[in-house]
């Protein structure tokens, strides 16, 4: 079945800078990539999302990137602001319908 | 829509009773999740439904669980008996099979003591 690794598992930075998080997939199969954030005790909502016949996509501050060469994708979050900080995952849906494997999550930490 | 409803949202219980998740799926949502997220090991995907037949139940991890969906607008998972390492928060999620997106309910806390 399909593997989504996640880096890093934590990530620290200040106000204003920008954050990457970056994941790996082992189905080649694998064509549907969404972002998902979960504030604390709260549920994950999507974010973003990318289909395999791009290579990036942008919506505001966030912004996706595919390789599908690598097998690997990253979100880009820019001018990071305080209310960013929560824990973010990925995953990645393949030939199995829609089911979903997450990545580990990363725990993002904007500091005002 | 409400969006996907879970209940109950909390629960504590004593090792070896039975416990039972309820869902509800967005009104329309052919694909229905059952996922399990602790510290340790993140959101597991435990079992899959698509049009309520379950479709991959390999995430379960023993027989103490077990899923059901009757029909298009309702699920449960159960868990009997239940035990101190079932502790977690337990998502329902739904989604229209050709879109990909899921949507979460709020999450059922399970403590089992």
């Amino acid at each position: 079945g399909e593997n989504v690794e996640q880096h890093p598992s934590t990530l620290s930075v200040q106000e204003g800078d920008s954050a990457v998080i970056k994941c790996t997939y082992s189905d080649s199969a694998s064509n549907y990539f969404p972002w998902y954030k979960q504030e604390l005790g709260k549920r994950p909502q999507l974010i973003i999302d990318i289909r395999s016949n791009v290579g990036e996509k942008k919506d505001q501050r966030i912004a996706v990137t595919l390789n599908k060469t690598a097998k690997h994708f990253s979100l880009h979050i820019t001018e990071t602001q305080p209310e960013d900080s929560a824990v973010y995952f990925c995953a990645a849906s393949g030939n199995a319908g829609n089911m979903l494997t997450f990545g580990g999550g990363t725990r993002l930490m904007v500091k005002p | 829509d409400a969006g996907v409803i879970q209940s109950p949202r909390h629960e504590v219980t004593e090792m070896g009773q039975e416990v039972t998740l309820r869902c509800k799926p967005i009104s329309g949502h052919n694909s229905l999740f059952w996922y399990r997220q602790t510290m340790m090991r993140g959101l597991e995907l435990l079992i899959y439904f698509n049009n309520n037949v379950p479709i991959d139940d390999s995430g379960m991890p023993e027989d103490r669980f077990s899923a059901k969906m009757p029909n298009a607008s309702f699920s449960t998972l159960k868990i009997q008996p239940s035990e101190p390492r079932d502790s977690a928060v337990y998502f329902c999620a739904s989604s229209f099979t050709n879109t990909g997106e899921l949507f979460f309910g709020e999450g059922s806390r399970l403590t089992v003591l």
